[in-house]
């Protein structure tokens, strides 16, 4: 069954704590995006990625850090530094190829990480 | 940077009503996307829209892009309690060549049956 699995579904974060997002995809992407949403909000882009061992930072990079060493994962790291890490965190991929389809997301069930 | 806005923030309908929410662009887009996002739930793709002028329609929704590929609509003819949800517009940007798209805030629909 092919898709995007985040995991875990809910995180909590202590005080000065990092903590890693799970993002894995099995659609053969090679374009994969972490996004923030908050409560009534729209999706802000952290931090994104079109192809193996390279990322780009999106517009709300400060206080996160990502990796991309295999083309099926993209963890996300919230670090110590971000101060308001509570939100709904999604992950999305896409083809990344030319074309018209090119960048058309497919999301994650997302994480909901919450401060202690 | 690109900034793309989403009007109404919040609309609230009968059942039968028509719905339409309007995104608009700071800056000439190469392609707008729809994604539709239950309560509770992720987006999930609707449609693409390329060409300037283009209008698309799936059933009961129809989608418009501006002449100048700067803006956007979606219209819901006939609203049902399954429209529930968060309309977001994404657009991706043909001035700078930001290769990741910019979502607008969304549009919150509730549906009285």
């Amino acid at each position: 069954d092919g898709g995007i699995t985040q995991s875990p579904k809910y995180l909590f974060r202590k005080e000065g704590q990092n903590v890693t997002l799970s993002c894995e995809q099995n659609l053969n992407h090679d374009a994969m995006y972490w996004y923030r949403q908050d409560p009534g909000q729209g999706l802000r882009l952290i931090y994104y990625s079109q192809i193996v061992n390279d990322f780009q930072k999106g517009d709300i990079a400060e206080g996160y850090s990502v990796s991309r060493e295999k083309k099926e994962s993209f963890p996300l790291t919230v670090t110590s530094a971000q101060k308001n890490p509570t939100a709904f965190y999604l992950c999305a991929s896409s083809t990344g190829a030319q074309g018209q389809a090119k960048n058309i997301q497919y999301f994650g069930a997302g994480t909901r990480l919450s401060v202690l | 940077g690109q900034q793309v806005m989403q009007i109404p923030q919040y609309q609230h309908v009968q059942e039968g009503e028509d719905f339409t929410t309007y995104c608009n662009s700071s800056t000439t887009l190469s392609n707008i996307q729809w994604y539709k996002q239950r309560p509770g739930g992720h987006p999930v793709f609707l449609i693409q829209l390329v060409k300037s002028g283009e209008v698309k329609k799936q059933k009961r929704l129809t989608f418009q892009f501006g002449e100048a590929k700067k803006n956007s609509s979606l219209h819901i003819t006939a609203t049902q309690t399954t429209d529930v949800g968060t309309y977001f517009c994404a657009g991706g940007d043909m001035d700078t060549g930001r290769r990741a798209l910019t979502f607008g805030s969304g549009t919150r629909l509730q549906v009285q049956p």
